[in-house]
């Protein structure tokens, strides 16, 4: 069981241009949600996905960011022209049941330059 | 809005001490409080309370929940340097599938 599989570990981006980060869930996981970290601050909630449907998006702001997590494949958190604010700790974690059992990812950190 | 409030946010200690940590919540429609330590990557879950009064323990940690005065505490006991981490408080409210975070409480256990 490889747990929660989240890619790249780092990315590093320029203003302005697009960050994609990946998570594929535990097996037998349906459910998704995203997580950002900020330095100092504690976990906030992005959007919460089922396949091929977003269920939750009232943390996700309102412009650039997206998220999907197709039939086939992993789930993507995409963030257009990136600011430097944008900078942050990525988490993703899945659960079998939308409620409770969530695991965690290691994370991706988005370092805007 | 929902809120947790973790307290104190950061703590030293030497190695065997006893600490306790405080989480406070104001959610509507509770459903869990989860407990998790995250080291520098995932945080790993440690315990979910749902019922008042009922201590959860898994070695030298403990946990337990008071549901009308709508708080939690973590306690470890004789603390080890590998206990050292940011501890995060998390709240479940029913009718919505996402967890409301504390700041967390980084503990420093000194050798």
């Amino acid at each position: 069981n490889a747990g929660v599989m989240q890619n790249p570990r780092h990315l590093v981006r320029r203003r302005g241009q697009e960050a994609r980060l990946r998570c594929s869930p535990m097996k037998g996981h349906s459910h998704v949600y995203w997580y950002r970290q900020l330095p100092e601050e504690g976990l906030k909630f992005m959007v919460y996905l089922q396949k091929e449907n977003i269920i939750d998006e009232s943390g996700m702001p309102k412009e650039r960011f997206s998220a999907e997590f197709p039939k086939e494949g992993p789930s993507i958190l995409r963030i257009q022209q990136v600011v430097r604010g944008d900078s942050a700790a990525y988490f993703c974690a899945s659960s079998p049941t939308g409620s409770g059992g969530y695991t965690f990812g290691s994370g991706t950190r988005l370092t805007v330059v | 809005e929902d809120k947790v409030v973790q307290s104190p946010l950061s703590l030293v200690v030497h190695e065997g001490d006893t600490v306790t940590l405080n989480c406070s919540y104001e959610v509507t429609n509770f459903r869990s409080l989860l407990w998790y330590k995250q080291e520098k990557k995932a945080p790993t879950f440690l315990f979910m309370l749902t019922s008042s009064g009922i201590e959860k323990k898994s070695g030298r940690l403990s946990s337990i929940l008071d549901k009308k005065e709508l708080f939690s505490i973590l306690n470890i006991t004789a603390t080890q340097t590998g206990d050292s981490a940011v501890y995060l408080c998390a709240v479940e409210a029913g009718g919505s599938e996402k967890l409301v975070f504390g700041k967390g409480t980084k503990l420093t256990v000194n050798p």
